[in-house]
């Protein structure tokens, strides 16, 4: 099946620095990428769309200039925490959705394995 | 907009026994997906089950089986034969474009 990476699978940082997480289709070109943010015993919140080579699209109150996303190629996409807070601290998960002969593949979207960040 | 509900906070259930998880959702599309994904201690999210909402039948992955009642908007899993490995949260969700998330069920399943 279809395998999507993220690195670092944990990551600590002092606050007002940022961090780099990436997100990588292991085996198959994944036209557009999910990033979700997830709080403790909390379901997954949507922060942002990315389609390779477009800007992404954010979700209402998520802010755009904090969380940089860059979907270069069709197998990375990256999230940059800009000024880290402590408020911050999460973890972070991406996802990614493939296409097939052509044709995006909606029926199934294939999950990371999710970064925790820490901000001290 | 589109809202995914799930009544049940925290169930458990006895192992070999059979359990169902509810969920309602909101929406004015008629052509969409709905998924129950599975998120162990470990958080790696695993998709359960899936069923495409122009199809009647509902849908069947082993243990795990749904209820889809598209008029009421009504998408519950049942999992039968219970085991330890099923512990987890239990997250219904609804795509039409973008995936959105009901708040999960945390399910105990006691030996």
């Amino acid at each position: 099946g279809a395998v999507v990476s993220q690195h670092p699978s944990w990551v600590i940082c002092k606050s007002g620095t940022s961090v780099k997480i990436e997100c990588r289709s292991l085996d198959f070109q994944a036209t557009t990428m999910f990033w979700y943010r997830q709080f403790p015993k909390q379901s997954l919140m949507l922060m942002a769309t990315s389609n390779e080579g477009s800007k992404a699209t954010y979700e209402q109150g998520v802010e755009k200039d904090k969380f940089l996303i860059n979907h270069a190629s069709l197998t990375l996409s990256t999230l940059t925490v800009t000024s880290a807070h402590p408020e911050d601290s999460s973890f972070y998960i991406c996802s990614a959705r493939g296409e097939l002969a052509g044709v995006i593949v909606y029926n199934e979207q294939f999950f990371g394995p999710g970064t925790r960040l820490t901000v001290l | 907009a589109q809202t995914v509900t799930q009544s049940q906070p925290e169930m458990s259930v006895q192992e070999a026994e059979t359990v169902t998880l509810s969920c309602t959702y909101d929406t004015s599309e008629s052509n969409y997906y709905l998924f129950w994904y599975k998120q162990p201690p470990s958080r790696q999210m695993i998709l359960v089950i899936r069923q495409e909402a122009y199809k009647q039948q509902n849908a069947t992955e082993n243990r795990f089986s749904v209820n889809f009642q598209k008029a009421a908007k009504s998408f519950s899993l049942k999992i039968s034969d219970s085991q330890l490995g099923d512990t987890a949260m239990y997250f219904c969700a609804f795509t039409y474009d973008k995936v959105i998330f009901g708040p999960g069920t945390s399910l105990s399943v006691i030996p």
